[in-house]
């Protein structure tokens, strides 16, 4: 497609649910990201993808956060017994190489109620 | 830790005034330069990047940016904002690799 999608666009979702965010990330491109935006603050860097390989997760907040993009396009973030200070925003952003300017999605409004 | 900083939060001017956001961050090494854009109800967008050669860098709708290395800085400016410049606006860093860390946000409101 033309950009970077993101679905769904809101979500919302009961403290201990499970939820799964996706991503359709630019076709071609090599690069993938996950950022967390809360309130009042810039997107922090969750996890990074290059073609299928996860190859920097460090900014997982906890073991309840898992991301995949098996075959190297479409990605799913996942998030286990959600809790309230998991609300944010989630933000998936291409490029077509490491380094570069990002195209970011719109983005996935989690609220934990 | 690399990090960046945005002196301003909050920015109001009126239409036709200058704009000048600052942006500071702590890598020593060989960075590379975003700024994003975020208008109201938009996803982020590049403003503007810096990777090397000429410090002052220039983008989009007018805005213009300098690498100021001994100052560790990267600021945003612009001659004559508009209205439709209000936004929020977020510097950010990556070190030639893949890590991009952002900064808090400025949001600017230009009042017409």
């Amino acid at each position: 497609g033309a950009g970077v999608s993101q679905s769904p666009r809101y979500k919302v979702a009961k403290r201990g649910q499970d939820v799964a965010l996706r991503c359709d990330p630019i076709s071609g491109h090599v690069s993938l990201f996950w950022y967390q935006q809360a309130l009042g603050q810039g997107p922090e860097f969750l996890t990074y993808f290059q073609n299928e390989a996860q190859l920097d997760k460090s900014g997982l907040p906890s073991d309840r956060f898992f991301a995949e993009r098996p075959e190297g396009s479409v990605s799913t973030l996942k998030i286990q017994r959600t809790q309230q200070e998991d609300s944010a925003v989630y933000l998936c952003a291409s490029s077509p190489q490491p380094g570069h300017g990002k195209i970011f999605g719109p983005g996935t409004r989690l609220t934990v109620t | 830790a690399q990090s960046v900083s945005q002196h301003n939060h909050h920015v109001i001017l009126s239409e036709a005034a200058s704009l000048e956001l600052g942006c500071n961050y702590s890598y020593g090494g060989t960075v590379n330069l975003f700024w994003y854009v975020q208008y109201p109800g938009q996803h982020l967008q590049l403003l503007l990047k810096y990777f090397s050669g000429d410090p002052l860098v220039k983008g989009i709708k007018g805005f213009e940016a300098e690498f100021i290395k001994s100052k560790f800085s990267f600021n945003l400016r612009k001659p004559s904002v508009q209205w439709s410049d209000t936004a929020e606006y977020f510097c950010a860093v990556n070190e030639r690799g893949f890590k991009t860390i952002f900064g808090a946000g400025t949001r600017l409101f230009v009042k017409a």
